[in-house]
This record gives C-alpha cells, structure tokens and sequence, in this order.
C-alpha cells in the first residue's frame, strides 16, 4: 500500500467551484511538498509545509498541514481551466544512517470545466 | 534561466538497444534525481547524485547506470532497454536534500518495442 494517500483519485469541477485535495500519510510528517503537472509536463513545485497548522497560499490555492491527522489539504478556490492538471503530494521519510528520500502520492487528476 | 532541461524529449528503442538520457541544471543545484512515472506506481526514485562525482541508488535501480561528471549534468543510460522500461522519465534538481524543493525537467517519454 501507498505510504502517501492521496484523495480524490480525480476531480470533476464546474468552473468557479471550490474543491479541496487530501494527502494522508502512514507516518510522521516532517516535509510535505505539493506539485502540480500538467498533462504530458513535468512538475510544478507549488507549496511546502514544514510544521504542524502551517498554512500557505499561492494565488487562489491555499494549503494546510494537520501533523495530528498526518494529513495536509489543498484547497483551490474559484476553479479555473488553468488549475486543471495532476496535483501530486510528497513528503520526507528519514530511514536509518540519516538517509532521507522524498516520497510520493499516486496523485488527483483534476479537470475544470468552463 | 533554463532551470532543468532533458534530452532527448521522446524516443522509440528496440529491445536491446542502449541509450543514454541528459540532464542539465543551471541553478548550481548539488542534489541532482532521476525518476520514472508510470500509471498507477507514481512517481519512483531510479538514482541520485549528492554532489558531482557521485552517484547512489534509488528504489528502482536496476537496468540502468548514472553518471554526474560535471555539476550541471546528471546522465542515465540504459545498457540494454527492456519493454519494462517503457515509461516517462524526469529529472530534478534540488538546493539540498533536506526541506528543499526539487525542481523538475519536462520529462522524456521512452517507449521499448
């Protein structure tokens, strides 16, 4: 199973609707990083959350990190057809030796339509 | 400011064949990732570079060879493609490995026939 959850699977909005993206983990959350991709791109780093009810927001995108539920939100408000994309979440895992490596939810594929 | 860019963006092999994909980055980045993205698995780590002249493995390493001999670029070969290899593969770059961002290439889409 996936460390990194990640819920919805996909999206249908109507333009101008909110919509809300979880990433849920197994573990301790220490980095918890969003990305978006555009169909057939590559990733677009958007936002980073290091602590517990930090929240941060870029332009109509506003996340959150509950270290409690080792979940972090990402909600778009107002959809646009330019936030449609794959909206992927990843996090830090630290393994014996001080070895760290940033691992990945499967992502939510998000589509807008006007 | 290119950020990272990869070489080629598309390509065909035969099963067999040998290829080599190119990195670059020109934000002196130590940190340097090739990954693999295929649909349902995300995204996988293959190898990594934590400063020129090193290379260690990642989740999914086998089948493939790294090499970083200058900082800004970060090469991964195939000696010998197999259809599994079949899959879109990004690079990324990063400041450090801890609470840093990484900073992705568009991607190059492989196909092994």
């Amino acid at each position: 199973s996936q460390e990194l959850e990640q819920s919805p699977q996909s999206l249908i909005v109507q333009e101008g609707k909110n919509l809300t993206i979880n990433c849920t983990s197994s573990k301790t959350l220490y980095g918890l990083y969003w990305y978006k991709q555009k169909y057939g791109e590559g990733l677009i780093f958007l936002m980073m959350l290091q602590k517990g009810g930090e929240e941060k927001s870029h332009e109509k995108i506003t996340a959150k990190l509950d270290e409690k539920k080792q979940q972090s939100s990402l909600h778009i408000t107002a959809s646009q057809p330019s936030h449609a994309g794959i909206y992927l979440c990843g996090a830090d895992r630290y393994y014996a030796g001080n070895n760290r490596k940033l691992i990945w939810g499967l992502g939510t594929s998000l589509a807008v339509n006007p | 400011n290119a950020g990272v860019t990869q070489t080629p963006k598309f390509r065909v092999l035969k099963t067999g064949q040998s290829m080599t994909l190119l990195c670059a980055q020109d934000m002196n980045h130590e940190y340097m990732y090739w990954y693999r993205q295929d649909p349902g698995m995300g995204l996988r780590l293959i190898h990594y570079s934590v400063g020129e002249g090193t290379t260690a493995k990642g989740e999914v390493p086998d089948g493939y060879n790294v090499s970083r001999l200058k900082k800004q670029n970060f090469l991964l070969g195939l000696e010998s493609a197999a259809p599994s290899q079949t899959s879109v593969y990004f690079c990324a770059s990063s400041y450090s490995m801890v609470k840093y961002e990484q900073y992705f290439g568009p991607g190059t889409r492989l196909t092994v026939t």
